[in-house]
């Protein structure tokens, strides 16, 4: 079973529609949470940290549940350009360290 | 503004074949990481250092190795090329993760190198 896991989708939606994805994670000592995002062929960039009291960044809002052990990110008035590949990311001790493990990402593809 | 990095960022391989991928980073990160990347499996981590000196092994270190002399390169080492090795190849790097929020320990990556062994 993979240490975080994603729906990897992809989700369909029009232009202006709110989609959420989820993210689970297996490790309650995890530390922390992050949501990245990735374009066709590019590296993947941070969207957004996220916090235990949740966080808003304009349309995303990204939430967490550590008794349930699953970081959701909320994408209001969907764009044609928030087409992409969402990646959940937990960082997790290993070795003394905190490691950054990544879920298998969400394809999301907003249509007009 | 540099940021990360990676050479070379394409190259075709044959089977048996030895390379060495190079990432450089100019940010003063004490992290470092190498990922690949193949359909459908998301990044999975290789082998990471937590500082000039140190390395550590990843989720799928087997074929690899890798060295970090200098603090801001790390250098990703195969020996004996196969066609399951064929893949995008990321390096990263973040600041010291510190425990507790606020600190983000962000990860920047390299725009990748993409590897065919044939």
């Amino acid at each position: 079973r993979k240490e975080v896991e994603q729906d990897p989708g992809p989700f369909n939606v029009p232009e202006g529609a709110t989609v959420a994805f989820n993210c689970t994670y297996s490790n309650s000592a995890s530390q922390s949470f992050f949501w990245y995002r990735q374009d066709c062929r590019k590296e993947p960039k941070l969207l957004m940290s996220v916090y235990s009291s949740g966080n808003e960044d304009g349309r995303f809002t990204a939430q967490l549940n550590r008794a349930s052990q699953y970081i959701s990110l909320l994408i209001r008035d969907s764009k044609l350009s928030d087409s992409a590949t969402y990646l959940c990311v937990v960082t997790q001790l290993s070795g003394g360290s905190y490691i950054p493990t990544f879920g298998r990402g969400t394809s999301l593809i907003v249509h007009p | 503004n540099a940021g990360v990095t990676q050479t070379p960022k394409f190259r075709v391989l044959k089977t048996g074949q030895s390379m060495t991928l190079l990432c450089a980073q100019d940010m003063n990160h004490e992290y470092m990481y190498w990922y690949r990347q193949d359909p459908g499996m998301g990044l999975r981590l290789i082998h990471y250092s937590v500082g000039e000196g140190t390395t550590a092994k990843g989720e799928v270190p087997d074929g690899y190795n890798v060295s970090r002399l200098k603090k801001q390169n790390f250098l990703l080492g195969l020996e004996s090329a196969a066609p399951s090795q064929t893949s995008v190849y990321f390096c990263a790097s973040s600041s010291l993760l510190i425990q507790g929020e606020g600190n983000t320990g962000e990860l920047f990556f390299g725009e990748g190198s993409r590897l065919t062994v044939l």
